[in-house]
């Protein structure tokens, strides 16, 4: 079965302080995962994804994300925040058995203070 | 290339109506994906299509179905509107080969709202 949990519902960052937004993943298959960025009001956008290249991925607007197999881990982070960075962000699992279903995250809602 | 589109982007209906939203995948895009977005359960899927057929079903009840046209294009129909059924609906679409690396594009929704 596959499952992803994201493990901060909340997460709030001074402007100019680093992100990180934690994310686990259970998967019976080689997955893929991916991180989502989702403004108000808005559909979700790619911020980047991991596909067994390589295990650190860089992403838009400074995002990026580490896969840890042993830890099942794939966390995202940013060097410094901005304002603009406040938003919902997904963690997104997925695995292809028939077609490539996506198996979400509950979110993690970002702060950024001023 | 244009993004996914989706229409209309507010809908309003009553207990007991049905629904049709409708989505324009990216040009090339074989399969579309369709998702309930809810702040209680969050982001479900719902259904994905491809080559007109239906590839991949969530759990929801048979009053939600869909259907994808020989251009790609989608929609889902559902019946018998319940309280329940408010939700932004989200359509995301991908080339389709059924690879784990498949990225899924998002349109930017649909919100249904039912009183």
């Amino acid at each position: 079965a596959q499952s992803v949990t994201q493990l901060d519902s909340h997460v709030s960052v001074s402007e100019g302080t680093p992100v990180l937004l934690r994310c686990n993943y259970s998967s019976s298959y080689s997955p893929s995962l991916f991180w989502y960025v989702q403004h108000p009001n808005k559909g979700l956008q790619l911020l980047l994804k991991y596909t067994s290249a390589a295990t650190l991925v860089k992403g838009i607007n400074g995002f990026e994300a580490e896969f840890k197999k042993s830890e099942t881990s794939f966390h995202l982070t940013k060097p410094s925040a901005h304002m603009s960075d406040a938003a919902e962000y997904f963690c997104v699992v997925s695995v292809s058995n028939t077609g490539n279903q996506f198996y979400f995250g509950t979110g993690t809602s970002l702060t950024v203070i001023p | 290339k244009a993004g996914v589109t989706q229409t209309p982007r507010y809908l309003i209906k009553t207990r007991g109506q049905q629904v049709t939203l409708s989505c324009s995948p990216i040009s090339g895009h074989r399969s579309v994906s369709w998702y309930q977005q809810t702040p209680g359960q969050g982001l479900q899927f719902l259904f994905e299509y491809f080559s007109e057929t239906q590839r991949n079903k969530g759990n929801f009840p048979g009053r939600f179905s869909g259907r994808q046209f020989s251009n790609s294009r989608s929609e889902m129909n559902v019946s018998t509107l319940e309280l329940g059924d408010s939700a932004l609906y989200l359509c995301a679409s991908s080339l389709g080969r059924g690879a784990a690396t498949d990225t899924q594009y998002f349109g930017p929704g649909t919100r249904l709202t039912v009183l």
